[in-house]
């Protein structure tokens, strides 16, 4: 049962555009949202979050837009840069407190590619 | 400031051998993670320690994987015996405490032939 899904394995932008990658989600005790970026070899890391109680998070290129009735979460990025390829990973957690906040869920990964 | 460190990068072994993962935290972070990713999937979490106790180990199959965090510092992850199942990047993160933001080393790459 896969309770975080990224239905869309790649995606492929011009420099300069935006690039929206997408999020679902089935388990209604997800109260915490993030976003997190992988290059080839390294560990993940992370982008940016929003909260159940938000539903728009910014930071500098990056917004994170979150729909609770729909289960349903996006992640833009614009203008996106040559730099900005690499595996997007959105993850939920429980709840922002307590010992749950690690306990993240994660989805399959979109393969981001922005050429020049 | 140093990252999370992994050590080994990469390790092929044979079904039914044993192999053992280590971590090192960043300095001062109580709670470490390790997670499991399998190729095409997302990571899953396989065990959660807060200084040197175990939180949650749901999801660590423990007849076969068992991991320590003696001293509440660095951290071991063993599989014995391994299965072909088991191939997969062990990633080890970090954080200051449980309510933060969680920083990941660069993975252990398993091969089981």
């Amino acid at each position: 049962d896969q309770q975080v899904k990224q239905n869309s394995p790649s995606l492929s932008v011009q420099e300069g555009r935006i690039s929206i990658l997408n999020c679902d989600y089935t388990n209604s005790m997800f109260d915490y949202f993030l976003w997190y970026k992988k290059y080839p070899a390294e560990g993940p890391t992370f982008l940016i979050s929003i909260s159940s109680i938000k539903d728009k998070n910014e930071d500098g290129r990056f917004t994170v837009f979150l729909n609770k009735s729909a289960k349903h979460l996006s992640l833009h990025i614009v203008p996106s840069q040559p730099g900005d390829s690499a595996v997007y990973f959105c993850a939920a957690a429980p709840s922002l407190g307590g010992t749950s906040y690690g306990k993240l869920t994660f989805g399959q990964g979109t393969i981001l590619t922005v050429h020049p | 400031e140093a990252g999370v460190a992994q050590s080994p990068r990469y390790k092929i072994i044979e079904k039914r051998q044993s192999v053992a993962f280590w971590c090192n935290p960043i300095s001062g972070h109580a709670t470490l993670y390790w997670y499991q990713q399998i190729l095409g999937q997302g990571p899953k979490l396989l065990i959660q320690f807060q200084n040197n106790g175990v939180v949650d180990d749901s999801q660590l199959p423990k007849d076969r994987f068992s991991a320590e965090r003696l001293k509440g510092v660095d951290s071991t992850l063993k599989i014995q015996p391994a299965k072909l199942e088991d191939s997969a990047v062990y990633l080890c993160a970090s954080s200051f405490q449980s309510t933060g933001e969680l920083f990941f080393g660069e993975g252990s790459r398993l091969t089981v032939l």
